[in-house]
């Protein structure tokens, strides 16, 4: 199946400051991109969606200015966390679709621990 | 609006013994629905997809699970549990057809005891 690699697995950063995650797509194009977050015994929520060359659609409640998306390229979305507070801590995931086998295929990363202390 | 329902936040089994994991799903429009594990720390694999063909759908590790549009339902079993298929099991739903977003239940955590 197709692979998305998200870097770092996991981060630990003091309140403050910034923190970037990558979400790859290995062997595929990826036009679209979705950001997870998920917290601690809980399901995962929809962040924001990401679309190759165009700025992201996120959902009522998430800051926009807090969660920078950017996806320049068709295998790369980055997530930016800035400022980021000890309630910023939580776990991100990634996902992506294959646009070559049309909307039912969406595939994750492995997730990225963010511990902001 | 789709909307995903698991009861059960937690299943706990026997080794060998038959494993149950129930959604319920609500859908303005014809859904695709999937069941997706997760490792601690870890993302999440699919384990199989419904998308409107055959109702009983046969994934990955001796899963299957069975669409019931009548309930409104995609349960998720498997004839006998591994150890190693302790983990979390999400199931999600998204409009059938669309490039949607998945929208997930709250997942249920399964225990194997040996």
């Amino acid at each position: 199946g197709a692979v998305v690699s998200q870097h770092p697995s996991w981060v630990i950063c003091k309140s403050g400051t910034s923190v970037k995650i990558e979400c790859r797509s290995l062997d595929f194009q990826a036009t679209t991109m979705f950001w997870y977050r998920q917290f601690p015994k809980q399901s995962l929520m929809l962040m924001a969606t990401s679309n190759e060359g165009s700025k992201a659609t996120y959902e009522q409640g998430v800051e926009k200015d807090k969660f920078l998306i950017n996806h320049a390229s068709l295998t790369l979305s980055t997530l930016t966390v800035t400022s980021a507070h000890p309630e910023d801590s939580s776990f991100y995931i990634c996902s992506a679709r294959d646009r070559s086998r049309g909307s039912t295929e969406a595939f994750f990363g492995q997730g990225t621990r963010l511990t902001v202390v | 609006a789709q909307s995903v329902t698991q009861l059960g936040s937690h299943v706990s089994v026997s080794e060998g013994a038959l494993v149950l994991l129930r959604c319920n799903y609500s859908s303005s429009v014809p859904p695709y629905l999937f069941w997706y594990v997760q490792y601690p720390n870890q993302g999440l694999q699919l384990l199989l997809k419904y998308t409107s063909a055959a109702t009983l759908v046969k994934g990955i590790n001796g899963f299957e699970a069975e669409f019931k549009k009548s309930e409104t339902s995609f349960h998720l079993t498997k004839p006998s549990a591994h150890m190693s298929d302790a983990a979390e099991y999400f199931c999600a739903v998204t409009p059938g057809g669309s490039q949607g977003n998945l929208i997930f239940g709250k997942g249920t955590k399964l225990s194997v005891k040996p």
